[in-house]
């Protein structure tokens, strides 16, 4: 399968912060996605992205399909926001996870 | 409607148990997915139903692992002679049509082999 990078592993901000996650791929995808998961251990949906760039309030992303990596903003950081940020893209039917970005927004 | 869920939200046995696990995934969703994830990894794939079949069983660890959809809707992942490596989150996800489409997660199943 495909080799999924996401970088930083860490990243500690302050409230208000903007921050720039990515993730680099092995090989080219047909589906991307970003998800937060969230201190309960729930994944949540944050883009859908094989392509382009999508914006949802304070998080937008953009994917550069044809050198193979997609970048996460987060403006204005809340505490909230905190938790392990996933990218996820297909080899064949599944989808190959990063170890993912563990975000901590302090007040 | 309503998203992913999963049944049990945790499961604690004995080594060479055998266990269940359920997942009802969103109505309508054709695509069916399991995936298990260990503490400080990323979720790793196990298998993929289209409708009823297992379109790629290619993550399945070892024989010790199956799983069923048989009426398309509804899956079962069947863990036979658990042992404590098997230990792990196991999370369900299901897409509207196919594998190119958003998959959506379920909150998992938390399993611990003692």
């Amino acid at each position: 399968g495909i080799q999924v990078e996401q970088s930083p592993p860490d990243l500690i901000l302050q409230e208000g912060a903007n921050s720039t996650l990515r993730c680099n791929f092995s090989d080219s995808v047909n589906n991307l996605q970003w998800f937060h998961q969230n201190p309960w251990g729930q994944l949540i949906n944050l883009f859908y992205i094989p392509s382009g760039t999508k914006q949802n309030g304070r998080l937008s992303a953009t994917t550069v399909a044809t050198e193979r990596y997609s970048l996460l903003y987060i403006s204005s950081s809340q505490t909230t926001d905190s938790g392990v940020y996933f990218c996820a893209g297909n080899s064949g039917y599944a989808l190959n996870f990063g170890k993912g970005t563990s975000l901590l927004v302090t007040p | 409607g309503a998203g992913v869920s999963q049944t049990p939200s945790n499961k604690v046995t004995e080594k060479g148990k055998y266990v269940e696990l359920r997942c009802d995934p969103i109505s309508g969703h054709t695509a069916l997915y399991w995936y298990r994830q260990s503490l400080g990894q990323g979720p790793e794939f196990l298998i993929y139903f289209q409708g009823t079949g297992a379109a790629d069983d290619s993550g399945l660890p070892n024989d010790r692992f199956f799983a069923v959809r048989p009426e398309g809707s509804v899956s079962t992942l069947k863990i036979q002679r658990t042992e404590r490596g098997d230990s792990a989150v196991y999370l369900c996800a299901s897409s509207f049509r196919d594998h190119t489409d958003t998959q959506y997660f379920g909150p998992g199943t938390r399993l611990t082999v003692l």
